[in-house]
């Protein structure tokens, strides 16, 4: 099974702050990343898929980079609604696995 | 638009089978490159697939559930139904369904609310 990690765990952050997380992947899983968003008692939201696509509807200060083993999600001006955990999530081959998680909550 | 929906027992005893039945509408599990799988979440940690059904019925399973997991579709219903054996105390998460959309790869569009499962005697 690839492995993924996420670094930090958690980080504190106020609204206007540029936020990165990093997802690394235990072996080469080309482009295939996708971000999930997800708040409290929510069902997890995809952000971004293929490495750096955004997905649909998702507001432009998310944006993902990377390919290979590791990868970034970066949220370019922290709103009120971003506080919530993100999870990275590999699609190169079965089984499908997550990262543990960054949660990113009000300083 | 796309919702999924699960249904289930909120409460199973241990070594109870448990059947879940995700409800959806908006997309066809008939099409090209669609597929629908189920993931779950323990209180408090982090994401964990289980299981995803391809518009051709082809299935995956993660490999350390695979013995006590079943997946299958209705297409004339618009249901995926995953059925777990032996149920354990700690196999208490909360289960999604979710969308697998028609991209080159396995990302999940769409999800379902969620249906909590606690196992316990």
């Amino acid at each position: 099974d690839i492995q993924m990690t996420q670094s930090p765990s958690s980080v504190s952050a106020s609204v206007g702050d540029r936020v990165t997380i990093t997802c690394r992947a235990s072996q080469d899983i080309s482009r295939w990343l996708a971000w999930y968003q997800q708040k409290p008692g929510k069902a997890p939201k995809v952000l971004i898929y293929a490495a750096s696509s955004l997905q649909s509807g998702v507001p432009s200060r998310f944006s993902g980079r990377g390919s290979g083993t590791e990868f970034t999600l970066t949220i370019s001006s922290l709103q009120p609604e971003d506080f919530a955990t993100y999870y990275c999530q590999q699609a190169n081959s079965f089984p499908v696995t997550f990262g543990p998680g960054t949660k990113v909550d009000i300083k | 638009q796309i919702t999924l929906k699960e249904s289930g027992p909120a409460l199973v005893k241990p070594t109870q089978t448990l059947t879940l039945t995700c409800t959806f509408s908006g997309f066809s599990l008939s099409t090209n490159g669609v597929g629908v799988g189920w993931i779950r979440q323990p209180p408090g940690k982090a994401l964990e697939w289980l299981a995803l059904i391809y518009w051709d019925d082809d299935r995956r399973y993660s490999p350390s559930l695979k013995s006590r997991l079943t997946i299958t579709k209705d297409t004339s219903k618009n249901q995926v139904v995953l059925t777990m054996t032996n149920m354990d105390p700690v196999d208490t998460a909360t289960y999604y369904c979710a969308q697998r959309g028609m991209r080159m790869a396995t990302f999940f569009d769409s999800w379902g609310q969620g249906a909590l499962v606690t196992v316990s005697s």
